[in-house]
């Protein structure tokens, strides 16, 4: 079935560190790979995403690569700020609609000053 | 930027009642979604609507739910007789294109 595993949370760094949130995933068929980042108070956004094999998304300093031979959607930032707190959640879709996304469980991110 | 608004933000119902939740996608997009997360689990998918119709819809979206449309702006969630199971944040989100998705803020429903 289809299915997206988070490492789990939550996540606590300080500012400048270097962030890794594991994504893994299980999928039929070729799926396009999301992850969506909730400040406080406000709705899921899209951060980045990659379509297919060894693309790599990137926004605000965050990157992912589609990597298929370990289905897996790492995000990483090389220095996060405190205004990166947030909950992140990586998602996937299969469908021909890019509408129907199949999330993880979210991880929680705290960077203190 | 233009935003999704849903409200209320929060909602308290007894068991068996009937509810509505509201959202006003972006103007201009046609694609239009409700999500769910109940407190400590995944985001689920409930129902996506297009061309005034659902367009596909998943397992929990059962005879209890329903979706409209009723004036070109608003985008409804209607559960007929809430459980006890239902209280969640209910997200709704919409999309020009079904490719990138906007969402809400989400409403905490809360069934007692």
């Amino acid at each position: 079935g289809n299915s997206v595993t988070q490492m789990e949370g939550p996540v606590t760094l300080s500012e400048e560190a270097f962030l890794t949130i594991n994504c893994t995933y299980t999928a039929t068929g070729y799926p396009s790979l999301f992850w969506y980042v909730q400040y406080p108070g406000e709705g899921l956004q899209l951060l980045l995403k990659a379509t297919k094999a060894d693309d790599k998304g990137s926004n605000k300093g965050f990157e992912a690569t589609y990597r298929k031979e370990t289905t897996s959607f790492h995000l990483e930032k090389g220095s996060v700020q405190v205004s990166d707190s947030a909950v992140y959640f990586c998602a996937h879709t299969t469908g021909t609609s890019y509408g129907k996304l199949t999330f993880g469980q979210g991880t929680i991110l705290t960077v203190h000053p | 930027e233009p935003e999704v608004t849903q409200t209320p933000s929060h909602q308290v119902t007894q068991m068996g009642q009937e509810v509505i939740l509201r959202c006003v996608p972006i103007s201009n997009h046609l694609y239009f979604y409700w999500y769910r997360q109940i407190l400590g689990q995944k985001v689920e998918f409930l129902v996506s609507f297009y061309n005034n119709e659902i367009s596909e819809k998943s397992e929990i979206f059962d005879d209890q739910f329903s979706v409209e449309r009723p004036d070109g702006s608003n985008f409804t969630l209607k559960i007929r007789s809430t459980k006890l199971e239902d209280s969640a944040m209910y997200f709704c989100a919409s999309s020009a294109s079904g490719e990138k998705l906007f969402f809400g803020s989400g409403t905490q429903l809360s069934v007692l």
